[in-house]
């Protein structure tokens, strides 16, 4: 069964410090690829997102991700957060088949000390 | 650009309540969802609709029932709400199944 997982539930970095979200995901294909983050009590929003083309792909903030078919992963990355950045980051996938849905992960809370 | 916009932001209900959530999406989409998050966790599709008058169980689609009369609109209801139930209700939409997902704000929901 297809499956995402962000391993770290909860990371705390410095404003100012680089910033690397985890997520990997089990699938035999290459799937879609979402990043959505979620700030507190509204929904989620995307980031940016990945179909195919140049591995890495640049999302709004200053956010990008890095696919990896190797290692099954996209991970998030971003070289100097900020105090607004502290929300919970989905990674997401979906197949690259018809009435394929997208499934998410747990999701990580990104906690970003003054 | 559109909104999704979900009725109502809080709905306070009572053990055996049937309660009804509303989600309107105004970007023309085919596809809307349904899904649940509890306080610190993820998101569980209870359903999802990939057009008009079409219902598709997700993984927790038990003890709710929805219901898309229209391309526009998409309700959910829960069947008996459980005491003590608190959770974050949240609709979304999308050109078709696998698209990227435009997300409303949420309904609040507490049964007391």
């Amino acid at each position: 069964a297809q499956s995402v997982t962000q391993p770290d539930a909860r990371v705390t970095v410095s404003e100012g410090a680089s910033l690397q979200l985890r997520c990997k995901y089990s699938y035999s294909a290459t799937p879609y690829l979402f990043w959505y983050v979620q700030y507190p009590r509204q929904g989620l929003q995307l980031l940016l997102k990945y179909y195919s083309g140049d591995p890495v792909v640049q999302g709004v903030n200053g956010f990008e991700a890095e696919f990896s078919k190797s290692n099954s992963s996209f991970h998030l990355r971003k070289a100097s957060v900020h105090w607004s950045d502290s929300a919970v980051y989905f990674c997401a996938v979906s197949m690259r088949t018809n009435n394929n849905r997208i499934f998410f992960g747990d999701g990580t809370q990104l906690v970003v000390k003054p | 650009g559109g909104i999704i916009t979900q009725t109502p932001k809080f709905l306070i209900g009572q053990e055996g309540q049937k309660l009804t959530l509303k989600c309107q999406q105004n970007f023309n989409h085919d596809t809307m969802y349904w899904y649940r998050q509890d306080s610190g966790k993820g998101l569980r599709l209870i359903y999802y609709s990939i057009t008009e008058n079409d219902l598709q169980k997700g993984d927790l689609s038990e003890g709710y029932d929805a219901s898309r009369e229209k391309k526009s609109s998409f309700s959910l209801t829960v069947t008996s709400a459980q005491k003590n139930e608190m959770a974050v209700f949240l609709c979304a939409s999308s050109i078709g199944v696998g698209d990227t997902q435009y997300f409303g704000p949420g309904t609040r929901l507490l049964v007391l």
